[in-house]
């Protein structure tokens, strides 16, 4: 298994607060992900990095921030959460930046805006 | 742009008896193509993978798919279904063009005994 680390694994918070999930990986892969899953959607990209303060945009960043200051970490922040981004976040990695490369996944946070 | 459909949201099928989930993907150009398995509360894990060459792959767990580009599918396969392959199983299209997956919405299996 890829080593990947997320945390926390479950999150409540509370509409219009601040919330920081991390990623953590220990196989110095350049490229990592942050998707969320929602029911009937699959997993959908949020943000992307591809070296160490070099980050963009995927098909759902409205209302999400990520930095990335370390290559082993990846941080994604709701600067002020609202119930939508009630979902399941799930960071991953590869090797290569592409579409062609595969990418490993970490076990998720389970986040629940109220 | 690119797409995914898992045709069937949920199946439930007896153990031992054959299986097969369904994917068709859109995309112009030869896509690279993935099986996930998503066990309750976990991540996701790779099945298998067709990036090119033969158009049968094998995958862990005794799975298979099969990729015809006739029919844009990329079918899973099991010949004997086992109570601990029930979970989520999700498709996925890649290209060299873009840096994310492109997910299908997922299949959820059930295994009866």
């Amino acid at each position: 298994d890829a080593g990947i680390t997320q945390s926390p694994r479950h999150k409540v918070t509370e509409t219009g607060t601040p919330v920081t999930l991390r990623c953590h990986q220990t196989e110095n892969h350049r490229y990592m992900y942050w998707y969320r899953q929602d029911p009937g959607h699959g997993l959908r990209l949020i943000h992307y990095s591809y070296g160490v303060k070099d980050t963009d945009k995927g098909e759902v960043s409205d209302g999400y921030s990520v930095s990335r200051s370390k290559t082993e970490d990846f941080l994604l922040t709701l600067e002020s959460a609202t119930s939508s981004q009630t979902s399941v976040y799930f960071c991953a990695i590869s090797p290569g930046g592409w579409g062609t490369d595969t990418q490993y996944f970490g076990p998720g946070t389970r986040l629940t805006v109220l | 742009a690119q797409s995914v459909t898992q045709p069937d949201i949920h199946i439930t099928v007896s153990e031992g008896a054959s299986l097969e989930l369904r994917c068709n993907y859109s995309y112009g150009a030869t896509p690279y193509l993935f099986w996930y398995v998503q066990s309750p509360g976990q991540g996701l894990q790779l099945l298998l993978k067709y990036f090119s060459g033969d158009t049968l792959v094998q995958g862990i767990k005794g799975f298979e798919a099969e990729f015809k580009r006739s029919q844009s599918s990329f079918n899973l396969r099991k010949p004997s279904v086992h109570w601990s392959d029930a979970a989520e199983y999700f498709c996925a299209v890649g290209s060299a063009g873009r840096r994310a997956l492109t997910f299908g919405s997922g299949t959820r299996l059930q295994v009866q005994p």
